[in-house]
């Protein structure tokens, strides 16, 4: 079936390092990527997505790539900030069940002053 | 601006207690949803509606049911808990998907259950 598979955590950088969370997905068809954030005590918010092969989501300085040929979507930073610390959610949303998403378990990160 | 609101936040029952647990969405969304968080698992559907009187399963829904009598609402119910039940509870909403798969979910801040 349908599975996302994202580089455990936690991962702790200093203010200002280069970010890089893998994500790699299983799927059939050409389903949707998504990176949700959740802050402490909060929800999942959206964070950037992609919808078709080779699309760039971005937002808050942060970046993914839609790749059909390694089936990835990895998270890119280039300068990491404190207000970053929290945990991301590598996402799909299947091409045969446009109702449902299907969740990575999490990479939490965490960035020293 | 409220968008998805959850009640309660915290609860802590104790075995073989029910309880329901409520979601409310303000932006007229056709599809809710409710997971639940545990420590290395991300998030795992429980169950989901693709409109008003409508339910369906989701990964994990033994132990759960589920009622969408109003479009705004989506209830989750415990009828005998668990402490396996322990567990952070989300729901979410997200528009009717019109055969697309581009939709995001919005998420309220969860419910953080104790089971005793």
């Amino acid at each position: 079936g349908d599975s996302v598979t994202q580089m455990e955590g936690p991962v702790t950088l200093s203010e200002e390092a280069c970010l890089t969370i893998n994500c790699t997905y299983t799927a059939t068809g050409y389903p949707s990527l998504f990176w949700y954030v959740q802050y402490p005590g909060e929800g999942l918010q959206l964070l950037l997505k992609a919808t078709k092969a080779d699309d760039k989501g971005s937002n808050k300085g942060f970046e993914a790539t839609y790749r059909k040929e390694t089936t990835s979507f990895h998270l890119e930073k280039g300068s990491v900030q404190v207000s970053d610390s929290a945990v991301y959610f590598c996402a799909l949303s299947p091409y045969s069940s446009a109702s449902k998403i299907i969740f990575g378990s999490g990479t939490r990160l965490s960035i020293r002053p | 601006n409220a968008g998805v609101t959850q009640t309660p936040k915290f609860r802590v029952l104790k075995t073989g207690q029910s309880m329901t647990l409520l979601c409310a969405q303000d932006m007229n969304h056709e599809y809710m949803y409710w997971y639940r968080q545990d420590p290395g698992m991300g998030l795992r559907l429980i169950h989901y509606s693709v409109g008003e009187g409508t339910t369906a399963k989701g990964e994990v829904p033994d132990g759960y049911n589920v009622s969408r009598l109003k479009k705004q609402n989506f209830l989750l119910g415990l009828e005998s808990a668990a402490p396996s039940q322990t567990s952070v509870y989300f729901c979410a909403s997200s528009p009717n998907q019109g055969g697309k798969t581009n939709q995001p979910q919005h998420f309220g801040d969860g419910t953080r259950l104790s089971i005793l």
